[in-house]
């Protein structure tokens, strides 16, 4: 069964600074999508950035980057320029490819403070 | 346009109680689910439904009951809850059929029971 790890169950960052969100994952399939979702005190959950696992290229999304090391099974996110706006709970997620494979693999999440 | 409408945002009910939540979305999708998330917790799965079928039903207990009336709409009907069912529901809906199945999720329902 696929694993989701997120080894930090809280961050903080000042504003404007950078900060970065680890994630690793364990599978045996070579196609897949990760995904990163950010989960304010809102509740909403909000897509932040996706990558496919065949693409070598790195996801970016405005401030928002990944790091993806296929290999060591690594897909860290990197928040640029933090902003209050940027402090939620923020989910790692696994999922295969092909219709009919609807499951999400949430890693337990990692909550992001931003000092003022 | 990538939203998801959950209704109601929060619901109280007692453990006797009929209620149902609804979710809509106007994006086309042709799938939607159901999930239940703890405080603190990630999303857990419950249903899934795939162009109006009922797709997964991840063992969930027969006090939830989904329904699908129309591509555009999902239902969760709750019925004789316990007070460990108290959760936020979310609800998500991802094109169908497409090799890139991203989910975007509603605003949830936040639920406690009585």
């Amino acid at each position: 069964a696929q694993t989701v790890t997120q080894s930090q169950p809280e961050m903080s960052v000042q504003e404007a600074e950078t900060v970065t969100l680890s994630c690793t994952y364990d599978t045996s399939e070579s196609d897949y999508y990760l995904f990163w979702y950010k989960q304010p005190p809102s509740r909403q959950m909000i897509l932040v950035i996706r990558q496919e696992a065949y693409k070598q290229q790195n996801a970016t999304e405005n401030r928002f980057s990944v790091n993806f090391q296929k290999a060591a099974k690594s897909f860290s996110l990197k928040i640029s320029d933090s902003q209050l706006g940027d402090a939620a709970m923020y989910f790692c997620a696994y999922r295969e490819p092909g219709a009919g494979s609807y499951q999400l693999t949430f890693g337990k999440g990692t909550k992001l403070s931003v000092i003022p | 346009d990538t939203e998801v409408t959950q209704t109601p945002k929060h619901l109280v009910m007692g453990m006797t109680n009929k209620k149902s939540l609804k979710c809509e979305q106007h994006m086309g999708h042709r799938a939607m689910y159901w999930y239940k998330q703890k405080a603190k917790k990630p999303p857990e799965l419950m249903f899934v439904y795939s162009y109006e079928k009922l797709s997964i039903n991840e063992s969930v207990p027969s006090r939830f009951s989904p329904e699908c009336p129309n591509s555009s709409l999902l239902n969760l009907h709750l019925h004789a809850l316990q007070p460990e069912d108290s959760a936020l529901y979310l609800c998500a809906s991802s094109p169908g059929g497409a090799l890139q199945e991203t989910q975007y999720f509603g605003p949830g329902t936040r639920l406690l029971v009585l």
